[in-house]
């Protein structure tokens, strides 16, 4: 099945600063990559997501970028803010009926 | 609409007791999932229902757990026997079939003393 890995667990930037989360996958069927933000005390919040037939797809601060060959996919904040903090989740699968979930970061932007 | 509707928010109960987590999906999605999350584990998907029926329950860890769907609008997960190493936040999320943004309940944080 599938195996999904997420570093680093932790990320500490200041305000303005960029943030960048790996994470790598194991099943080359999967072809389904969203990222969730979890705030303290509330539920995973889909940010951003891509399918395998694109490479990047951006939206506004949010970037994700997917490697299908090296198997691994992440997440870039540009101009973080304090509101980015949260921890971020990314996840992998065939649809959300089959997605396998990293182990998340932990982002703090400090003002 | 509210977005999906979870209950109670904290649960608090004795080793041995029965514990019932209740979630409301968003109206009109037919696809409902319950997960657990942990600090070790973090979020595992634990059973799916489409239209209101049981699809996968592989991620169900012990016949003490149990999840119903009666109806589109409610669902249930039962832990009876409750124990310790239950004690987790448990999410239930809701989509359209084939859809992929699945909107999150806030979950209830469930402690087994």
């Amino acid at each position: 099945g599938e195996n999904v890995e997420q570093h680093p667990s932790t990320l500490s930037v200041q305000e303005g600063d960029s943030a960048v989360i790996k994470c790598t996958y194991s099943d080359s069927a999967s072809n389904y990559f969203p990222w969730y933000k979890q705030e303290l005390g509330k539920g995973p919040q889909l940010i951003i997501d891509i399918r395998s037939n694109v490479g990047e797809k951006k939206d506004q601060r949010i970037a994700v970028t997917l490697n299908k060959t090296a198997k691994h996919f992440s997440l870039h904040i540009t101009e973080t803010q304090p509101e980015d903090s949260a921890v971020y989740f990314c996840a992998a699968g065939g649809g959300f009926q089959k997605l396998v979930f990293g182990t998340g970061t932990r982002l703090l932007v400090s003002p | 609409d509210a977005g999906v509707i979870q209950s109670p928010r904290h649960e608090v109960t004795e080793m041995g007791q029965e514990v019932t987590l209740r979630c409301k999906p968003i109206s009109g999605h037919n696809s409902l999932f319950w997960y657990r999350q942990t600090m070790m584990r973090g979020l595992e998907l634990l059973i799916y229902f489409n239209n209101n029926v049981p699809i996968d329950d592989s991620g169900m860890p012990e016949d003490r757990f149990s999840a119903k769907m009666p109806n589109a609008s409610f669902s249930t997960l039962k832990i009876q026997p409750s124990e310790p190493r239950d004690s987790a936040v448990y999410f239930c999320a809701s989509t359209d079939w084939g859809g992929t943004e699945a909107f999150f309940g806030q979950g209830t944080r469930l402690t087994v003393v």
